[in-house]
């Protein structure tokens, strides 16, 4: 099964709206979150990096303000698009590094993605 | 020059021939690399990593590693219709805990 779990897998919002993106780690301890997006045929780009506990570290030209990251426990990181705009419209993705429970050793997992699409 | 430099492609091959991918990268004090696959629409899945120089083997898939020439690929044998994804080369800067930078990714098309 899944050791990171993101909901919801597609969400379309009207422009100007809120989505939140949720991230769950599942016997996983996620010490690190890490939030890309990825437009069509484009690779993926990172947006930040999260600490549990601590404020996200965002990557230049994201705007911090607009994307709000959530990092309050090892087992849930969560992704706000404010105001979204349809130049929002895009895949995000989040990737968890940390300890595996039932594993040995740093890993890094990925989420299934949202598909995001602002009208 | 970008981090982590792919072929776009796209990069066909006959189903049965063997698929090579490769990927350079800038870091020279890089750790980690991985190969990932990612279906359209899908989330990018784990095929390999690599951590030392030479050649490590997994099934189908074999990863090869030049720290020297800043140079890492991915043969596929027996390339199947399933494998036709885009392959993303990504790499790991030197610290433990630090994302993953990730080529645009190389389009393999297997015919059948």
């Amino acid at each position: 099964g899944a050791v990171v779990s993101q909901h919801p897998s597609w969400v379309i919002c009207k422009s100007g709206t809120s989505v939140k993106i949720e991230c769950r780690s599942l016997d996983f301890q996620a010490t690190t979150m890490f939030w890309y997006r990825q437009f069509p045929k484009q690779s993926l780009m990172l947006m930040a990096t999260s600490n549990e506990g601590s404020k996200a570290t965002y990557e230049q030209g994201v705007e911090k303000d607009k994307f709000l990251i959530n990092h309050a426990s090892l087992t849930l990181s969560t992704l706000t698009v404010t105001s979204a705009h349809p130049e929002d419209s895009s895949f995000y993705i989040c990737s968890a590094s940390g300890i595996h429970l039932l594993g040995a050793g740093n890993t890094i997992y990925f989420g299934e993605g949202s598909w995001l699409t602002v009208v | 020059q970008k981090e982590v430099e792919q072929n776009s492609g796209p990069l066909s091959v006959p189903e049965g021939a063997i698929a090579s991918l490769n990927c350079t990268y800038s870091d020279r004090g890089s750790q980690s690399f991985f190969w990932y696959r990612q279906y359209s629409g899908k989330s990018p899945e784990l095929i390999m990593s690599i951590y030392s120089n030479g050649d490590k083997e997994d099934g189908r898939f074999t990863a090869q590693l030049n720290k020297a020439s800043q140079y890492v690929s991915l043969l596929i044998r027996d390339s199947q219709p399933s494998d036709s994804a885009t392959y993303l080369c990504a790499v790991m800067r030197r610290v433990v805990n630090t994302p993953l930078v990730f080529g645009k990714g190389t389009r393999l098309s297997v015919i059948a």
